[in-house]
């Protein structure tokens, strides 16, 4: 069976400064890995995946994460936050096998962005 | 050109009413998913289909019946509603054999009052 966990349901950071989100994942086969973004009254967006590749993923708006296989995390980083980026953010992960049929998601972040 | 659409956005209904919600996506994928978002923003899994065919149904209610009358669309059907259905929806696609993410819909925000 495979979980996510996201730690803190709300993160608060200056602009400018460090944005650092916690994932840690839980599977018995290797995974891939997302990170979505929802804007109020939104879909969800996609950030970075990790598909098995570069274990150093870079996305869209300046954000990138890190796969680390011995810590099951895949924190997400930005490092200058600005205030275009208070949203909800969520951590996903499915099997990295043929057949991927669920996503499963973290219970997101949501994050503020202070003046 | 929207990728994955869902229609309506915003649905207000009455307890003990029929409702569908209708999705569509033009990406080609083989892929389908119904999401339930509740009010604390928490994703849960309802339905997934591959190729027309039901794989995930993950102990929904009966009130709910997905029906996916090709790849392109799966839609949302639901018997008699309850307080408890209120949430938003999300429609998703992708390709389920690859290594992919999954592309979701605006949402449907149902309210049942």
């Amino acid at each position: 069976a495979q979980s996510v966990t996201q730690l803190g349901s709300h993160v608060s950071v200056s602009e400018g400064a460090l944005v650092l989100l916690r994932c840690n994942y839980s599977s018995s086969v290797p995974p891939y890995l997302f990170w979505y973004v929802q804007y109020p009254n939104q879909g969800l967006q996609l950030l970075l995946k990790y598909t098995s590749a570069a274990t150093l993923v870079k996305g869209i708006n300046g954000f990138e994460a890190e796969f680390k296989k011995s810590e099951t995390s895949f924190h997400l980083t930005k490092p200058s936050a600005h205030m275009s980026d208070a949203a909800e953010y969520f951590c996903a992960v499915t099997p990295g096998t043929s057949g991927t049929y669920k996503y499963i998601f973290g219970t997101g972040t949501r994050l503020k962005v202070l003046a | 050109d929207t990728a994955v659409s869902q229609t309506p956005k915003y649905l207000v209904t009455q307890m003990g009413n029929d409702k569908s919600i209708k999705c569509e996506q033009n990406l080609g994928h083989d892929t389908m998913y119904w999401y339930k978002q509740d009010s604390k923003k928490f994703l849960k899994i309802m339905f997934s289909y591959n190729n027309k065919e039901l794989i995930i149904n993950e102990t929904v209610p009966n009130r709910f019946s997905p029906k996916s009358p090709d790849k392109a669309h799966l839609n949302l059907h639901i018997n008699s509603l309850e307080l408890g259905d209120s949430a938003v929806y999300f429609c998703a696609s992708s390709q389920g054999t690859g290594s992919g993410e999954a592309f979701f819909g605006q949402g449907t925000r149902l309210t049942v009052v």
